[in-house]
């Protein structure tokens, strides 16, 4: 009940092209979900979040759809450039301190 | 750089040995976070602190790990008997004390247990 799915496992999108992943999750306590983007080397940084009161979040390029009755989200990243290239984390926490379940990642490749 | 610092960014050990981790949270976070992070895979919570009083264990901590926090500053992870089971990136996280507010992760301790 505590995990989170997600998928693909890995990601190849020519440069200009929609990123697409998604989670899943069981626990309906979960009321806190953001996506994390990992460089190799690096730790996990906060790329966007949303809370499950809306369906929707877009930062710049980057979108979280969010479907409450299904217990899923996914990250839509728009016009993906190779610099998105990365690892991509989605999270679910129940928002009252950052324990953070987190899916397994998917390795974004954005080709020139 | 006052973003969430960790030492040594890299530990080889000889199975059987003991290390410590060290973590400087953000200066005004009292709220502080360890992960532990295998390979191909996300990080896993091991436990929190609340300024310095450690809130929560994950099953993960087995009594060969032990955490602390004095005076709700920096923080350290000691693992004990060191197995290779062990080898992975150990991340640290800080936040403030709110309700979903960004956990802001360091660059992760890999240690590597031969």
């Amino acid at each position: 009940q505590q995990q989170v799915k997600q998928s693909p496992q890995s990601l190849i999108v020519q440069k200009g092209g929609i990123s697409i992943i998604n989670c899943a999750y069981e626990n309906t306590a979960f009321d806190y979900f953001p996506w994390y983007q990992q460089f190799p080397g690096k730790g996990p940084a906060l790329l966007i979040a949303i809370r499950p009161d809306v369906s929707e979040k877009k930062e710049g390029r980057f979108t979280i759809s969010f479907n409450k009755s299904a217990k899923q989200f996914s990250l839509h990243i728009m016009d993906s450039q190779p610099g998105d290239s990365a690892t991509y984390f989605c999270a679910a926490g129940n928002g009252g301190y950052n324990k953070l379940i987190f899916g397994a990642g998917t390795r974004l490749a954005v080709h020139p | 750089d006052t973003g969430v610092s960790q030492n040594p960014r890299h530990k080889i050990t000889k199975r059987g040995q003991n290390v410590t981790f060290r973590c400087d949270p953000i200066s005004e976070h009292n709220r502080l976070y360890w992960y532990r992070q295998t390979l191909g895979q996300g990080p896993e919570f091991l436990t929190y602190f609340q300024n310095e009083a450690q809130l929560e264990k994950s099953r993960l901590l087995s009594d060969r790990f032990s955490a602390e926090r004095p005076k709700g500053s920096f923080s350290t992870l000691e693992i004990q008997r060191t197995e290779q089971g062990d080898s992975a990136m150990y991340l640290c996280a800080s936040s403030l004390d709110r309700t979903n507010t960004e956990a802001f992760f360091g660059q992760g301790t890999r240690l590597t247990v031969v």
